[in-house]
């Protein structure tokens, strides 16, 4: 099957600093997810990617779909407390559910 | 974007013994996703719901230990049949009203087996 890698695994920065993540694929994908989850709740959509080479924001994050089809990297500029969690990619082919990467757990210190 | 809730939000059982997880969105959708979290791991999917068909289950997962419901397009219930302690996990539900991209996501049912 389908499998995502994503890295980094974890990243300890400082208030203040821009964060970037990415996701590469041994297959192609028609659309690209990026998710935030915090402790005890469900995964919440950050930004959808639907077409190869789009480049998409939303307020401080940024993220983009892969030329290739079979990656995407999500960028979060000026980090705040309030961002800390896990994000998760995740590839959808066609109108199946979704393959999510293993999750990038993002530390801010104070 | 669809609110998705779900019952119960957690429970602690015996070993086996079944549980029906529930799921209802607050408005029509076109497809719903049940996927499992062990703890600290990434979601992977359980199955589709197919509303008024039979679920179409991901390998590694099978109808008789994960029975799957949907009766109409606000709601799902899963199963987890017979279970052991490595059934311990979040079940979790989604949504999505278009047939591709976006989906949005309940939050979760924390299961442990004891």
């Amino acid at each position: 099957g389908q499998q995502l890698n994503q890295s980094p695994q974890s990243m300890f920065i400082q208030e203040g600093e821009d964060v970037s993540m990415n996701c590469t694929s041994s297959s192609i994908f028609n659309t690209w997810l990026w998710y935030k989850q915090d402790p005890g709740e469900g995964p919440v959509l950050l930004i959808a990617l639907y077409k190869a080479g789009e480049l998409t924001s939303n307020g401080r994050l940024t993220a983009q779909f892969g030329i290739t089809r079979k990656d995407s990297f999500l960028n979060i500029s000026a980090s705040i407390p309030s961002d800390v969690g896990i994000y998760f990619c995740a590839g959808q082919l066609e109108t199946d559910g979704l393959t999510f990467g293993k999750g990038t757990h993002l530390i801010i210190q104070p | 974007s669809a609110v998705i809730s779900q019952k119960p939000s957690r429970d602690i059982c015996q070993r086996g013994t079944s549980l029906t997880i529930q799921c209802q969105v607050d408005s029509q959708v076109t497809m719903m996703f049940w996927y499992r979290q062990q703890p600290g791991q990434s979601l992977t999917l359980i199955a589709t719901a197919n509303q008024g068909s039979e679920a179409t289950y991901e390998s590694g997962f099978v109808i008789d230990k994960f029975p799957i419901s949907r009766p109409n397009l606000t709601f799902s219930t899963l199963t987890v049949s017979n279970m052991s302690p490595e059934d311990s996990s979040i079940y979790l539900c989604s949504g999505s009203r278009i047939s591709v991209g976006t989906q949005y996501f309940g939050p979760g049912t924390r299961l442990t087996v004891l």
